[in-house]
């Protein structure tokens, strides 16, 4: 089953601007994940925010949580063509590493 | 450091036959993960490994799906027989999860192995 559910399920935008996508999951969890994916390729880990953060930045991202709501939010500032790809959030639930993804954002950066 | 590899990348078979994948995690990195990734999904948990025991099989289809991780490392994934419905991204994870509270929560993907069953 899938723990967290990405919206929008597609977002389409102009190079330079910024891009949100947001995850809402179901139960506690121990700390969230945001992943992506390039077409026919693995996924690569971005940021990992833990249930006691409420935001996080590295480089052009930045993740917010909010516990109360089961939310996150990941924004990508100056979006790039090279940010086109899927992005997932992973949630693992009270410490037990297993962790479950989402259903994903697909991202297209127009140049 | 070399990444998580898996093989074989591509594999085409025809309904009820068996396939196997293999994965080579990083050196180092207790914990290994199986997931199942159908185009356009996100991907799905099988089974989690910590060294050689399983930690979690629950969405594993037992009637058809085995998995191993002989002596802690290299896991193979099997399917056999195989259903239409198998078609998919086998994708290969490891995590560094050594004391609790010492995990770095990062997983590192193998490129994955595509399945088509015809």
């Amino acid at each position: 089953s899938q723990q967290g559910e990405e919206d929008p399920q597609a977002l389409s935008i102009q190079e330079g601007e910024n891009a949100t996508m947001n995850c809402s999951y179901k139960t506690s969890i121990n700390n969230l994940q945001w992943y992506r994916q390039n077409s026919g390729r693995g996924l690569v880990h971005l940021i990992l925010i833990r249930s006691n953060e409420r935001e996080k930045h590295s480089g052009r991202l930045r993740v917010t949580l909010d516990t109360s709501k089961k939310s996150s939010s990941l924004l990508i500032t100056a979006s790039r063509a090279a940010d086109t790809a899927s992005y997932f959030c992973a949630t693992d639930r009270g410490g037990t590493y297993k962790y479950i993804f989402g259903t994903g954002t697909r991202l297209k950066v127009l140049a | 450091e070399a990444g998580v590899a898996q093989s074989p990348r591509y594999k085409i078979i025809e309904k009820r036959q068996s396939v196997a994948f293999w994965c080579n995690p990083i050196s180092g990195h207790a914990t290994l993960y199986w997931y199942q990734q159908i185009l356009g999904q996100g991907p799905k948990l099988l089974i989690q490994f910590q060294n050689n025991g399983v930690v979690d099989d629950s969405q594993l289809p037992k009637d058809r799906f085995s998995a191993e991780r002989l002596k802690g490392v290299d896991s193979t994934l099997k399917i056999q027989p195989a259903k239409l419905e198998d078609s998919a991204v086998y994708l290969c994870a490891s995590s560094f999860t050594n004391l609790p509270g010492q995990n770095t929560g990062e997983l590192f993907f193998g490129e994955g192995s595509r399945l088509t069953v015809l």
